[in-house]
């Protein structure tokens, strides 16, 4: 199954853009690219996913590379409650269930007042 | 529909004693995870249920941990003699298998966990 590489940890200014990458160097042509975030003391929260083309939805863009390698999540303006931890999973399109998503450590977004 | 619902959100339990956990998923969503998270990484896969049948389990289910979905609704996880190595948070997620195109859409809608303490 192929994997994910994200950052540890970033930090990011309240009301200023935040992107967060993801490598996937071994992304097959029937990954979809998932992004799931979690909030402290929660469960994790789905964001936004995607293909080949670029996504917006109402809570934040995705960006895919044109060889689909790297994708990067875009929050447009960062607020204290984006703080989480944000993960970035390849989903195959055959996989017919969510059984071998692999999750990785993702990123910790931390949001300055 | 309030989402995905699991109960109870905490347990502390002294080690050798079962605890069991429940989850109410989306009433339309035939597909039901149980996921194990520790502190500082991802959820680990445990097993997943369509509707009643229970399709896969994975390695980190020992014989100690089952689970049952009657009827294919809500859906427990019970650990008999527990152990310390078992104190994680235990999340419950549910999906709706799409077709086609769709099945690549198939999100997952989490629980908030259940936190097992085990001293």
């Amino acid at each position: 199954d192929a994997k994910t590489t994200q950052p540890n940890s970033m930090e990011s200014n309240e009301e200023e853009p935040v992107h967060l990458p993801c490598n996937h160097s071994t992304i097959s042509g029937t990954d979809y690219i998932h992004w799931y975030r979690q909030l402290p003391s929660q469960g994790p929260e789905y964001v936004i996913h995607g293909l080949t083309s670029n996504v917006n939805n109402r809570m934040a863009s995705l960006a895919i590379a044109e060889d689909r390698k790297s994708s990067t999540l875009i929050l447009h303006r960062a607020t204290l409650r984006d703080a989480a931890v944000y993960y970035c999973i390849l989903r195959a399109f055959n996989a017919g269930n969510n059984r071998k998503l692999i999750w990785g450590l993702g990123t910790s977004l931390a949001v300055n007042p | 529909d309030t989402g995905v619902s699991q109960n109870p959100r905490h347990k502390i339990t002294k080690r050798g004693q079962n605890v069991t956990f429940r989850c109410d998923p989306i009433s339309e969503h035939n597909r039901l995870y149980w996921y194990r998270q520790t502190l500082g990484q991802g959820p680990e896969f445990l097993t997943y249920f369509q509707n009643e049948a229970q399709l896969e389990k994975s390695r980190l289910l020992s014989d100690r941990f089952s689970a049952e979905r009657p009827k294919g609704s809500f859906s427990t996880l019970e650990i008999q003699r527990t152990e310390q190595g078992d104190s994680a948070m235990y999340l419950c997620a549910s999906s709706y298998r799409g077709q086609g195109l769709l099945s690549g859409a198939n999100v997952l809608t989490f629980g908030a966990g259940s936190r097992l303490t085990v001293l």
